[in-house]
């Protein structure tokens, strides 16, 4: 009964470096998203999937690439890091209608210097 | 473009007092509303949701919030607040399959 798993927990790049970012879950949802959390920023979007197979762009996408190749994992890569992407990234899923609640990663922080 | 604002960044209170946290939406239909708290170095967890019937909605924790067409607002409440209530409160919208969120508050209970 794991819900959204995300890895790594903790990672320090430096400039130009690159990384995944995995988050899986266990629970057959096909909605799959993920935010940014920035102080006095809220969580803003930076990519979402719809379902295996499908991306798409949220309020942030610049500098991210994800992929969802598997229903359970949902991807987000860093091709090029910069400090601005120093943040804490969530993860999150649904199972489908709208009106169902958003079940949440941990977190991953991420520190680029 | 779809925005939530939540005016109040930080929020102090007694334990014991009643609390209200505000919360305004600009969207054109009625849209799903949610209220989540983030206890440090966590995720979020749903306190209560709204998208259709009874304007007043219940929640866990003792939570309730209530929805104003009118006002565009989805205000948050507790009538006693415990020490365990001090997080970060993110109000939420979502719509076309996208959820937005307010820039939260940081709610401090004073003993």
């Amino acid at each position: 009964n794991a819900g959204v798993t995300q890895t790594p927990k903790f990672r320090v790049l430096k400039t130009g470096q690159s990384m995944t970012l995995l988050c899986a879950q266990d629970m057959n949802h096909e909605y799959m998203y993920w935010y940014r959390q920035d102080p006095g920023m809220g969580l803003r979007l930076i990519h979402y999937s719809v379902g295996e197979g499908t991306t798409a762009k949220g309020e942030v996408p610049d500098g991210y690439n994800v992929s969802r190749l598997k229903k359970q994992n949902f991807l987000l890569g860093l091709e090029s890091a910069a400090p601005s992407q120093t943040s804490v990234y969530f993860c999150a899923s649904r199972k489908g209608q709208m009106n169902e609640k958003l079940f949440f990663g941990s977190g991953t922080q991420l520190s680029v210097l | 473009a779809q925005s939530v604002t939540q005016p109040d960044i930080h929020i102090t209170v007694s334990e014991g007092a009643s609390l209200e946290l505000r919360c305004n939406y600009s969207y054109g239909a009625t849209p799903y509303l949610f209220w989540y708290v983030q206890s440090p170095g966590q995720g979020l967890q749903l306190l209560l949701k709204y998208f259709s019937g009874d304007t007043l909605v219940q929640g866990i924790k003792g939570f309730e919030a209530e929805f104003k067409r009118s006002q565009s607002s989805f205000n948050l409440r507790k009538p006693s607040v415990h020490w365990s209530d001090a997080a970060e409160y993110f109000c939420a919208v979502g719509t076309g399959n996208q959820f937005y969120f307010g820039t939260g508050t940081s709610l401090t209970v004073i003993p």
